[in-house]
């Protein structure tokens, strides 16, 4: 079975500054990881994921993610915060040989000018 | 390329009565699903199609019924609505099931029972 666990229903950070959103994952399986962002209003759209390969794992809009096995996280981070990042952020895990995306609870993300 | 479209945005219904919830995309994908979306729950799937003609249960399939018309179409349908199926409730689809691809999100349709 897998699950996800994301810390902190809610950051806020200042514009300029470093975005770090928390996820840890629970699989029986090789897991693969995605983060998907959400506007107010509007349908889920993928950031980035991690299937197999590099740890490091670059997505849209300057965000990132490393795969950390050890650790059984897979923590999304941005630089430099801006306020077009003011979203809801999702992390979710597939098992290998599984058909189902497992959903975090969400965090949402406020960037104060 | 409308991608995932949903209808209707929003609707209210009254405690028993019926509606279907229509969902549709234009990018040839096999797979398709759908979700509800409640505060501090994350998305919970509902139901999913891994390819045309098949449906499978998900986490909270109680309530609902689905229907893989075609390739393009999956309806999701409450015969009987309660207060807690009040939520957003979003179609998505993939090119394929149980692997690795990604899932294209349409824009919600937000229910009220009341």
């Amino acid at each position: 079975a897998q699950s996800v666990t994301q810390l902190g229903s809610h950051v806020s950070v200042s514009e300029g500054a470093l975005v770090l959103l928390r996820c840890n994952y629970s699989s029986s399986v090789p897991p693969y990881l995605f983060w998907y962002v959400q506007y107010p209003n509007q349908g889920l759209q993928l950031l980035l994921k991690y299937t197999t390969g590099a740890t490091l794992v670059k997505g849209i809009n300057g965000f990132e993610a490393e795969f950390k096995k050890s650790e059984t996280s897979f923590h999304l981070t941005k630089p430099s915060a801006h306020m077009s990042d003011a979203a809801e952020y999702f992390c979710a895990v597939r098992g290998a040989g599984t058909d189902k995306l497992i959903f975090g609870t969400g965090t949402r993300l406020q960037v104060f000018p | 390329n409308a991608g995932v479209t949903q209808t209707p945005k929003f609707q209210v219904l009254k405690t028993g009565q019926s509606m279907t919830l229509q969902c549709a995309q234009d990018m040839n994908h096999n797979s398709m699903y759908w979700y509800r979306q409640d505060p501090g729950m994350g998305l919970r799937l509902i139901y999913y199609s891994a390819s045309e003609g098949t449906t499978d249960k998900g986490e909270v399939p109680n309530g609902y019924n689905v229907s893989r018309l075609n390739k393009r179409e999956f309806s999701l349908r409450l015969e009987s609505a309660a207060p807690s199926q009040t939520s957003v409730y979003f179609c998505a689809s993939s090119e394929l099931a149980g692997i690795t691809d990604t899932q294209y999100f349409g824009p919600g349709t937000r229910l009220t029972v009341l």
